[in-house]
């Protein structure tokens, strides 16, 4: 399967505890994307990689956040004292580099998503 | 903040009847794609358009970005029971960087 993965794909949580997500894009996308999606809400994004260089980050995002893309391959989300709010799923998802005639934003394929429960 | 809204949240049709979601940004974007996603499913790309006054089509699916680059709308002719799902516009602002904009989605329900 060269789809992009994620895991853990659920994770349940006490409040104040620091959970980590990984994911994995698709081998040769060099831009990675994380989101969270709420019951009945479209994808709110997080954050933004391309390479290894994280570009852009949401203002509405927590400093209890944190993500990484050490090697510009894998990336993960860390949430640091984890709350109840912070219940959602967590979606990634990569693309590729928009190349001659494609343009700068290309179609962006999700992975499974971790659903993360916070107690 | 700049927001996507989208028209209507629910839509219940009859299988053979058409359908009609409709997407409103309050600034211009540089482009617009559309996702569906599947009950239990993850969000999978439809479609992306770029230019002013497009229309695109694939098989039952027609696509249609406004000329303001404000609005755009996907309508499907003669529904089957494996539209159902629930579909996003996702919007970039112009000059906004990177970040994907979505709507809250139209989720579409088929009945035979």
């Amino acid at each position: 399967d060269t789809g992009v993965s994620q895991d853990p794909r659920h994770k349940i949580t006490k409040r104040g505890q620091n959970v980590t997500f990984r994911c994995d894009p698709i081998s040769e996308h060099n831009r990675l994307y994380w989101y969270r999606q709420t019951l009945g809400q479209g994808p709110e994004f997080l954050t933004y990689f391309q390479n290894e260089a994280q570009l852009e980050k949401s203002r509405l995002l927590s400093d209890r956040f944190s993500a990484e893309r050490p090697k510009g391959s894998f990336s993960t989300l860390e949430i640091q004292r984890t709350e109840q709010g912070d219940s959602a799923m967590y979606l990634c998802a990569s693309s590729v580099s928009g190349g001659p005639g494609l343009g700068p934003h290309n179609e962006q394929f999700f992975g499974p998503g971790t659903r993360l429960t916070v107690l | 903040g700049q927001q996507v809204m989208q028209i209507p949240q629910y839509q219940h049709v009859q299988e053979g009847e058409d359908f009609t979601t409709y997407c409103n940004s309050s600034t211009t974007l540089s482009n617009i794609q559309w996702y569906k996603q599947r009950p239990g499913g993850h969000p999978v790309f439809l479609i992306q358009l770029v230019k002013s006054g497009e229309v695109k089509k694939q098989k039952r699916l027609t696509f249609q970005f406004g000329e303001a680059k404000k609005n755009s709308s996907l309508h499907i002719t003669a529904t089957q029971t494996t539209d159902v799902g629930t579909y996003f516009c996702a919007g970039r602002p112009t000059g906004s960087g990177y970040a994907l904009n979505f709507g809250k989605g139209t989720s579409l329900l088929v009945t035979p």
